[in-house]
C-alpha cells in the first residue's frame, strides 16, 4: 500500500519569502512522487515528479523538490513567492511513473496563502 | 500543453435522477481516464479507471451500477451517477493518459450538487 502525508493543511507566506510545503511518503514500491498544484476552477497541473533519476528535481515557476529515502520525504520549496502561486497544492505517490497505468494516491493538500 | 475538458463544470439535479458527465482529450488520444472524486477540504479519491473498448476498473468501495463508466472512443469517456442522493454531491474529477509521451493531464472537474 502506498499513501502520502501533507503536513500542513494550510501554508501561509509573504510575497518575496521562501516556500516549504511538507510532504512524506510511505511505499512498497520503489516510488515515483509528484507535486500537482490546483488554481480555482482549474484542472490539476504537474509541477515535478521524481521517478527514480536525479534526487532534487526542479519544476516549473521555480518550485523544486528533494527526494530523501531516509526521511521518506519529498518536501516542495520556492526560494521566494509570488502572489500568482497562491493555490491548493498536492503531492501525490505513484508505483509507477504516470506513464504506466498505475494508480495515484493523493495527498490531503496543502493551500498555500501568500500576502502582500 | 495537452487539454482535458469536462463538460459541465457545474450542475444541479434533483434527487432521484441522473447526471452524466463528459470528460474529453481535445488534443490527443487517451486509451485510459481516470475518475476521481474529491470532497470539501480532502483529497482526491480514485473511483474507477476508464479503458477504451473495455468495462472500466472500479476501485474498492465505488458502487458500478451507482457511477457508470463509458469509455467509447478514445478522446470520450462518460461517467453517469445514477438516481443521485445529496450525499454524491461532491466534486467530480477526470484524468486522461496521453500514449503518446505518458503523461496523465487533469480536466477542470465537475461540481455536482444533488438536492
Amino acid at each position: 500500500a502506498q499513501s502520502v502525508t501533507q503536513l500542513d493543511s494550510h501554508v501561509s507566506v509573504s510575497e518575496g519569502t521562501p516556500v516549504l510545503l511538507r510532504c512524506n511518503y510511505s511505499s512498497s514500491y520503489s516510488p515515483s512522487l509528484f507535486w500537482y498544484v490546483q488554481h480555482p476552477n482549474k484542472g490539476l497541473q504537474l509541477l515535478l515528479k521524481y521517478t527514480s533519476a536525479a534526487t532534487l528535481v526542479k519544476g516549473i515557476n521555480g518550485f523544486e523538490a528533494e527526494f530523501k529515502k531516509s526521511e521518506t520525504s519529498f518536501h516542495l520549496t520556492k526560494p521566494s513567492a509570488h502572489m500568482s502561486d497562491a493555490a491548493e497544492y498536492f503531492c501525490v505517490v505513484s508505483d509507477g511513473d504516470t506513464g504506466t497505468a498505475s494508480k495515484l494516491t493523493f495527498g490531503t493538500g496543502t493551500r498555500l496563502q501568500v500576502t502582500l | 500543453g495537452a487539454v482535458v475538458s469536462q463538460h459541465p463544470s457545474r450542475v444541479i439535479c434533483k434527487s432521484g435522477t441522473s447526471v452524466k458527465i463528459e470528460c474529453r482529450s481535445l488534443d490527443f488520444q487517451a486509451t485510459t481516464m481516470f475518475w476521481y472524486r474529491q470532497f470539501p477540504k480532502k483529497s482526491l479519491m480514485l473511483m474507477a479507471t476508464s479503458n477504451e473498448g473495455s468495462k472500466a476498473t472500479y476501485e474498492q468501495g465505488v458502487e458500478k451500477d451507482k457511477f457508470l463508466i463509458n469509455h467509447a472512443s478514445l478522446t470520450l469517456s462518460t461517467l453517469t451517477v445514477t438516481s443521485a442522493h445529496p450525499e454524491d454531491s461532491s466534486f467530480y474529477i477526470c484524468s486522461a493518459r496521453d500514449t503518446r509521451v505518458h503523461e496523465q493531464y487533469f480536466g477542470p472537474g465537475t461540481r455536482l450538487t444533488v438536492t
